[in-house]
């Protein structure tokens, strides 16, 4: 069963702060990876995508890592700041350019100031 | 260029009720893909459609829900018969024809399901 997983569910970091947010997936064989942002109430806005053949993409403050060996990605986010509070969610592609995603429950991340 | 829109933002039905759930693509965009996301849970998979075409449902109860992208218009959402357990927010997704290596998928703002 292909199943992603984000854990904490939760994380509260102060202003300023740089952090991690992991994802892991149980089948390596996928086809690319993408983080999101959800903000209450609202869709969802494409952060960053990588493919299977990358390492790590990067916009901004942020930067995206993969290791498909291992089954996991990493969502880098440098200097933290208040408006990057929002729920992160990273999804799977498992068959070809266009496929459905598997979605992790996603991380809530809140930045204190 | 707009984004992926959804009408209504928020649907209330009573039990018994049909819902429709719509869904206009992105200009260009000839894919579509429909989540839901019931409380406390992850976004979950529920069809593929390309028009006129449904490409893979494998994420789709088996009763009281189906959905359609016809030649014209938007992709709509039916549920049938609506019970409690189908409050839930459901998202639309759209990505272009030449999804080369990308399948970047576009996500509307979603529509609430209520039901009394």
């Amino acid at each position: 069963k292909q199943e992603v997983t984000q854990i904490p569910a939760a994380l509260s970091v102060p202003e300023g702060e740089n952090l991690v947010l992991n994802c892991s997936f149980t089948d390596s064989a996928i086809y690319n990876l993408q983080w999101f942002r959800q903000d209450p109430g609202k869709g969802l806005t494409s952060l960053l995508l990588i493919q299977s053949s990358q390492r790590e993409q990067t916009s901004g403050r942020l930067n995206a890592s993969l290791d498909k060996s291992s089954g996991r990605s990493t969502l880098y986010i440098a200097a933290s700041q208040p408006g990057d509070s929002a729920t992160y969610l990273c999804a799977v592609s498992y068959t070809g350019a266009n496929s459905k995603l598997t979605f992790g429950k996603g991380i809530t991340l809140s930045v204190r100031p | 260029n707009a984004g992926v829109m959804q009408n209504p933002r928020h649907l209330v039905r009573r039990r018994g009720q049909e819902a429709r759930l719509r869904c206009s693509p992105m200009k260009g965009h000839s894919h579509v893909y429909w989540y839901r996301q019931l409380p406390e849970e992850g976004l979950k998979f529920m069809v593929y459609l390309q028009k006129e075409n449904i490409i893979d449902e494998s994420g789709m109860p088996k009763e009281r829900f189906s959905a359609e992208f016809p030649k014209e218009g938007p992709s709509i959402l039916r549920i049938q018969q609506v019970v409690r357990g189908d409050s839930a927010a459901y998202f639309c997704a759209s990505s272009p024809i030449h999804g080369f290596g990308k399948n970047i998928q576009y996500f509307g703002a979603g529509t609430r399901l209520s039901v009394l």
